[in-house]
């Protein structure tokens, strides 16, 4: 079966330190993959989705990059955070080859707190 | 145009009662709509999901209702529990985005069930 693994759970980082959170999906092949944030209280923002080794779009205009070096590894990356970095980060993955409508799934996220 | 609204923000039912969260689109090449539940601190989960061309799909307590011609669909939960005290929100998928999967989702409602 498939499975996706998110960490840090939780992180503190101070106002202008760098970022790298991963995730990393097991059990299947050349999936899609997408990063979002979601605010206290709030919905789901799509930061990032690949659809292949190398291949990142973006969604939104921000502080942070994406980056997919290996098929099954997904890397979210920021050199200077900011305050509004601050959220609940969600790494998804969506099975590419067996059908229209594949749903996404999700880790367990992180929690990161800037100070 | 690639917005879902969803309602309410929040909702309180008693238990055994049922629970009720409509969601609302604009674009008609929307193809797939799944929801999904959310609890505290966890990444959302894949709850149930329906096509255009079904009017109703049903999992145990949880029916999916779908009005195409009113671009309406929503998510009942019969005998609601405790246990089902979450956020849930709906999202949508365009037609021809099967490469990318990308989700439209709503704002998220949270669901209070009082013992």
């Amino acid at each position: 079966s498939q499975t996706i693994h998110q960490w840090p759970a939780t992180l503190v980082q101070p106002v202008g330190s760098p970022l790298s959170l991963e995730c990393t999906v097991e059990g299947t092949s050349n999936p899609n993959l997408y990063w979002y944030r979601q605010a206290a209280g709030r919905g789901l923002q799509l930061l990032f989705y690949s659809v292949g080794i190398g291949q990142i779009s973006s969604e939104v205009p921000q502080n942070l990059s994406a980056s997919r070096p290996q098929d099954r590894q997904f890397i979210l990356s920021s050199k200077k955070l900011l305050l509004s970095d601050s959220g609940f980060y969600l790494c998804a993955w969506r099975d590419s080859g067996t059908g229209d409508n594949q749903p996404q799934h999700f880790g367990d996220g992180t929690r990161l707190s800037i100070l | 145009q690639q917005q879902v609204k969803q309602s309410p923000q929040s909702l309180i039912v008693q238990k055994g009662g049922i629970s009720i969260i409509n969601c609302a689109y604009e674009n008609t090449a929307f193809d797939y709509f799944p929801w999904y539940q959310q609890f505290p601190g966890k990444g959302p989960a894949l709850l149930i999901a329906i096509r255009p061309d079904v009017s109703e799909k049903k999992e145990g307590r949880f029916t999916i209702s779908f009005n195409k011609s009113a671009k309406q669909f929503s998510l009942h939960i019969m005998d609601s529990q405790p246990g089902d005290s979450a956020t849930y929100f709906c999202a949508a998928k365009l037609h021809g985005s099967s490469n990318t999967g990308k989700l439209i989702f709503g704002q998220g409602t949270t669901l209070q069930v009082k013992p």
